[in-house]
């Protein structure tokens, strides 16, 4: 398996909803990463797991919390979330195992996110 | 801080003709460059990249250049195609976090027939 999945493909939620997107890869990879992009703009980096291991959080608000149960795994619980945060929500990875080298990340398809 | 700038920010080319994007880093320290196309409603996917170790690297059609004393590289692209309309992503990896990218702001790109 070389693709990164994601569920679920579309989500509309309301501000006091709580929902979770989920992220799977098989590929060995040992980095995961959420990132959230906005209609005409790059991807915006939300979260950086290295070994099951929160390493970056960059300054997200709390009504996101990530969770990595397991090396193929990656969650993202949405709680209390605002109209603003509609967005595509894209969970990518990569091997992990590059040291001070760049890798490459491999993104899944996202969820399109709707906060009503 | 960190930044990648990316020119330009739409490119509109004929079917077969080239097309050039460009984009210019701060880090001193960012080795890895990496080109991702972005169609319409799908998820970014990587075209090529390159390694501060490299000054150009080609894939068919496609070829990136780097130019580690001016913090620039580019993405070359000839004969270009209908599909190869897309948005274009380039980025540069982080001093402080090698796995973290520094996304350039994108080139809308239309090849028309």
């Amino acid at each position: 398996d070389t693709e990164v999945t994601q569920t679920p493909k579309h989500l509309v939620m309301g501000m006091t909803n709580k929902k979770s997107l989920k992220c799977e890869q098989h590929m060995g990879h040992r980095a995961m990463y959420w990132y959230k992009q906005k209609a005409k703009k790059p991807p915006e980096l939300m979260f950086v797991y290295s070994y099951e291991k929160l390493s970056i959080n960059e300054s997200v608000p709390s009504r996101f919390s990530p969770e990595c149960p397991n090396s193929s795994l990656l969650n993202l619980h949405l709680h209390a979330l605002q109209p603003e945060d509609s967005a595509l929500y894209l969970c990518a990875s990569s091997h992990g195992t590059s040291g001070l080298l760049g890798e490459t990340q491999y993104f899944g398809p996202g969820t399109r996110l709707l906060v009503l | 801080g960190e930044n990648v700038e990316q020119h330009p920010s739409t490119l509109s080319v004929q079917e077969g003709d080239s097309a050039v994007i460009k984009c210019t880093y701060s880090d001193s320290a960012s080795n890895y460059f990496p080109w991702y196309k972005q169609e319409l409603g799908k998820r970014p996917q990587l075209i090529i990249d390159i390694r501060s170790n490299v000054g150009e690297k080609k894939d068919q059609r496609i070829a990136v250049t780097l130019n580690k004393t001016a913090k620039h590289f580019s993405l070359h692209i000839t004969e270009t195609q209908p599909e190869d309309s897309a948005v274009y992503f380039c980025a540069a990896n982080s001093r402080g976090a090698t796995n973290k990218l520094i996304f350039g702001t994108g080139t809308l790109l239309a090849v028309q027939p």
